[in-house]
């Protein structure tokens, strides 16, 4: 079964700082892949989403994320973060074959700081 | 705005009562919707895949008598928890995806804050 490991629990930033948010997967074949983002009292939301194409996927609110396919990586990144960005991000993959169901990694918590 | 609404937010019960959850797509008709728990500081874990007129899809390890899934209508999908114990506390999220066009994203509720006295 596929698995989805985010390495940094929580992670505490200056504002206009930059941001990395490290995702693995292990699954041998196509995936699709996804970040989320709950901010504090809200739904998941959909940050991006990459299915096919370009690798270097651009979201909403300035985040943006590349798959790597020889790393089974797809990190997130922003340039410059502001307090807003304070929430929680989640990367999930979706497996081919395996209906629309998502596996979720365990969180990152970013705080970010003024 | 959502397109997915969760009802309720947040329930307080004594053990051994039994606890309904509904799940609703506002905006489209979703033929399958799905249900995670999510335990404090760990990811969100697939329950179930619940599929509109016919049984849901249980991941293993969950009890299918001990979660109950109902997906009735095509904007409707109930969790029951029945007979709730203190080690059920959790939160709950449901999510749903749009079927409509290519590569839709699955939409997520506020989730239910389930707690067991």
């Amino acid at each position: 079964a596929q698995s989805v490991s985010q390495h940094n629990h929580h992670v505490i930033l200056s504002e206009a700082a930059s941001l990395e948010l490290g995702c693995n997967y292990s699954y041998g074949g196509t995936v699709n892949l996804f970040w989320y983002v709950q901010y504090p009292g809200q739904h998941l939301q959909l940050l991006l989403k990459y299915f096919s194409g370009d690798p270097l996927v651009k979201g909403i609110k300035g985040f943006e994320a590349e798959f790597i396919k020889s790393k089974f990586s797809f990190n997130l990144r922003k340039p410059s973060v502001q307090w807003s960005d304070t929430a929680e991000y989640f990367c999930a993959v979706k497996t081919t074959g395996g209906g629309n169901k998502l596996t979720f990694g365990t969180g990152t918590q970013l705080k970010v700081e003024l | 705005g959502a397109v997915v609404s969760q009802h309720p937010s947040r329930v307080i019960c004594k053990s051994g009562t039994s606890v309904k959850i509904e799940c609703r797509s506002l905006d489209f008709q979703a033929t399958t919707m799905f249900w995670y728990r999510q335990f404090p500081k760990q990811s969100l874990m697939l329950m179930a895949t619940s599929n509109e007129g016919s049984k849901a899809t249980y991941e293993q390890g969950v009890e299918k008598d001990k979660f109950l899934i109902n997906h009735a209508s095509l904007t409707l999908s109930t969790l029951t928890v029945t007979s709730a114990h203190p080690e059920d506390s959790s939160f709950y999220i449901c999510s749903a995806r749009d079927p409509r066009g290519e590569n839709q994203p699955q939409h997520f509720g506020d989730g239910t804050r389930l707690s067991i006295l």
